[in-house]
């Protein structure tokens, strides 16, 4: 059964710093794809950044880095120059092949991150 | 905004009753994916809809039951309410096309935060 694992339940970082959030995932497909999503103290759920299993460069989006080691079945989010308003939950989610051809989404348990002036 | 929206955005209702849950997808999204965000139990998929069928099931209560109409909205029904239906209930949408590693943005609504008293 596909995992999605974040073993930091809560981290801070001081702002303009970079910050590591990590995300271990388990599974056997050889197709899959790879989702960080972040949620402020408001709710909503943004898309951040995602990997294919296939893509052989690691995702990049403005501040927002995916370090992507397929190997050691790690997605881990990187975030350069950290703003305060980055202070939120931030997931990591997977999509795998499925028998029901569904894209459904397997989120880890969630990282939250304090960013302190 | 992502173009979800879902309603309403809060509900408090008390044990036993029964709620409905509207989401309507982006335009041109023929995916609707239900997910449910708790304390215990986290982000969770519930269910899926695929341009009026139902593609997967998750954890889903048999108490709760979904569709999609003609015109891809979505209602959840959660019915004989308990206090541990208490939670953030999400709709997202999707385009859903190419293969599982493709990128296929899910886009997240506000969700409604159901409590139950």
């Amino acid at each position: 059964a596909q995992k999605i694992t974040q073993t930091q339940p809560g981290m801070f970082v001081q702002e303009k710093e970079a910050v590591t959030l990590d995300c271990t995932y388990d599974t056997s497909d050889q197709s899959y794809g790879l989702f960080w999503y972040k949620q402020p103290s408001s709710g909503e759920m943004i898309f951040l950044i995602y990997q294919g299993s296939y893509d052989e460069q690691n995702a990049t989006e403005g501040r927002y880095s995916l370090n992507f080691q397929k190997a050691r079945k790690s997605a881990n989010l990187v975030i350069s120059a950290s703003q305060l308003g980055d202070s939120a939950m931030y997931f990591c989610a997977m999509r795998e092949s499925s028998m029901d051809s569904s894209y459904k989404l397997i989120f880890g348990s969630g990282t939250r991150l304090l960013v302190r002036p | 905004d992502s173009g979800v929206t879902q309603t309403p955005k809060h509900l408090i209702t008390a044990t036993g009753q029964r709620v409905t849950l509207r989401c309507s997808p982006r335009s041109g999204d023929l995916s609707v994916y239900w997910y449910q965000q708790s304390l215990d139990q986290g982000l969770q998929f519930l269910i899926q809809y695929y341009n009026g069928e139902e593609r997967a099931k998750g954890n889903i209560l048999e108490r709760f039951s979904a569709q999609q109409f003609p015109d891809l909205h979505s209602e959840l029904n959660l019915s004989s309410l308990e206090l541990g239906d208490s939670a953030l209930y999400f709709c997202a949408s999707s385009v859903d096309s190419g293969g599982v590693s493709q990128f296929n943005e899910q886009f997240f609504g506000p969700g409604t935060r159901l409590t139950v008293l």
